[in-house]
């Protein structure tokens, strides 16, 4: 079975320019996570989404949104990006919202 | 104090001895407990989840929690130059929702 995908691989965007990231969650898999990791620390939690409702949210300004699709994909969206969004975005998909999650190979943003 | 928290290392191992991994967490409420390795540059992939206190094994690998002691460690056997790499402890507080991971604590391999 193919696991979680993402797009794209890489992207390059200059400060206050939007950004749009896909994910396509691992077949039979009904829950979507978004997790932010900047270089050298942990990954970090932006949203999540279950049945195409948001179950839990991060600490993120609200320049970042998402949305999941009735087929569980999801977007996630970054408006009026800044310098210190540059960072691997990662998805990451679990059956049901209470469980175990896998991740996708992430997207890499760079903003210049 | 940070949710959850490990060394970062480098931990510093010979080939074939036993490398072992600790994380402490701050909340009491937390239900799950993961562990992932993380290669440079990719995502991270899962190695080991713990529910209960005790040891659970698979293959080379020892996860064992201590939840009056808030703390899970990760135990690789018969260390190879292939483990080398950054290993995340990561903690489910509520059930569903989201993961808090610690710093990842860097592991090297020396044939």
């Amino acid at each position: 079975d193919a696991g979680v995908t993402q797009s794209p691989t890489h992207l390059i965007k200059t400060r206050g320019q939007h950004v749009t990231l896909r994910c396509s969650p691992i077949s039979g898999h009904k829950s979507v996570s978004w997790y932010q990791q900047v270089l050298g620390q942990g990954p970090q939690f932006i949203f999540q989404y279950y049945e195409k409702e948001e179950r839990g949210r991060g600490n993120f300004p609200d320049r970042f949104s998402a949305r999941q699709f009735p087929n569980y994909s999801s977007e996630l969206n970054v408006n009026a990006l800044l310098l210190g969004d540059s960072a691997l975005y990662l998805c990451a998909s679990s059956p049901i919202a209470t469980d175990t999650q896998y991740f996708g190979p992430g997207t890499r943003l760079t903003v210049l | 104090q940070k949710e959850v928290e490990q060394n970062s290392g480098p931990l510093s191992v010979p080939e074939g001895a036993i490398a072992s991994l600790n994380c402490t967490y701050s909340d009491r409420g937390s239900q799950s407990f993961f562990w992932y390795r993380q290669y440079s540059g990719k995502s991270p992939e899962l190695i080991m989840f713990i529910y209960s206190n005790g040891d659970k094994e698979d293959g080379r690998f020892t996860a064992q929690l201590n939840k009056a002691s808030q703390y899970v460690s990760l135990l690789i056997r018969d260390s190879q130059p292939s483990d080398s790499a950054t290993y995340l402890c990561a903690v489910n507080v509520a059930a569903g929702n989201k993961l808090t991971f610690g710093g990842g604590t860097r592991v090297l391999v020396k044939p």
